[in-house]
């Protein structure tokens, strides 16, 4: 039971490269988000997924593009890195449709330095 | 617009003391609120959640309440040991069904041997 999965653990990017965060999860959830973790900040909404072909931002998306093409896979893609998108990125799962009651699950993270 | 507020920063207490944990909103229109534990470089880990219609849940020694009217939540921690220590981060869902969380900042808790 591998939960959500995020790859890679950790990158580091020069200032103008480009690049995909990559998520799965195997609980055929069919809610996923996309955070940025930074110090004295929380956690912040980029992106999220109601189901495969739909999408819609959260607080911070500006510079993240994402897809949703299966119901397992959630990419983040970072168009042009800068340096302001050093951060932790952490993905998120969640059945929806069943009330309140349920809880989000979420990977370990990517940890993203850009240089 | 919501916004969630965790007191204190940090906390360091003696092993087996008792502890509170402090979480307020600003919205009471919230789905449910949650409370995860994340270990250094390590993702979250979901402790317990408290629906909007509950005012309590219990998960061994961990006890959540959630007062809806004040915008507040506490996270009770009973006989505290040094395994406990980790950074504690209280988040709450938008009512509509949006499923969007709404983090704090996290309290850093240090349980000494």
């Amino acid at each position: 039971n591998a939960g959500v999965t995020q790859t890679p653990k950790f990158q580091v990017l020069k200032t103008g490269q480009s690049m995909t965060l990559q998520c799965a999860q195997d609980m055929n959830h069919e809610y996923m988000s996309w955070y940025r973790q930074d110090p004295g900040m929380g956690l912040r909404l980029i992106h999220y997924s109601v189901g495969a072909g739909i999408t819609d931002q959260g607080e911070v998306p500006n510079g993240y593009n994402v897809s949703r093409s299966t119901t397992e896979d959630f990419p983040l893609r970072l168009l042009s890195a800068a340096p302001s998108q050093t951060s932790v990125y952490f993905c998120a799962s969640r059945v929806t449709g069943t009330g309140a009651g349920q809880p989000q699950h979420f990977g370990d993270g990517t940890r993203l330095s850009i240089l | 617009k919501q916004e969630v507020t965790q007191i204190p920063a940090a906390l360091s207490v003696p092993e087996g003391e008792n502890l509170v944990l402090n979480c307020s909103f600003t919205d009471s229109a919230i789905y449910n609120l949650q409370w995860f534990r994340q270990d250094p470089g390590k993702g979250l880990t979901s402790l317990l959640l408290i629906q909007s219609s509950q005012r309590e849940q219990t998960s061994g020694r961990l006890n959540a309440s959630l007062d809806k009217s004040s915008g507040r939540s506490t996270l009770y921690i009973a006989a505290s040991q040094p395994g406990d220590s980790a950074t504690y981060l209280c988040a709450v869902e938008l009512w509509g069904g949006s499923e969007k969380l709404v983090f704090g900042k996290g309290t850093k808790l240090t349980v000494n041997p």
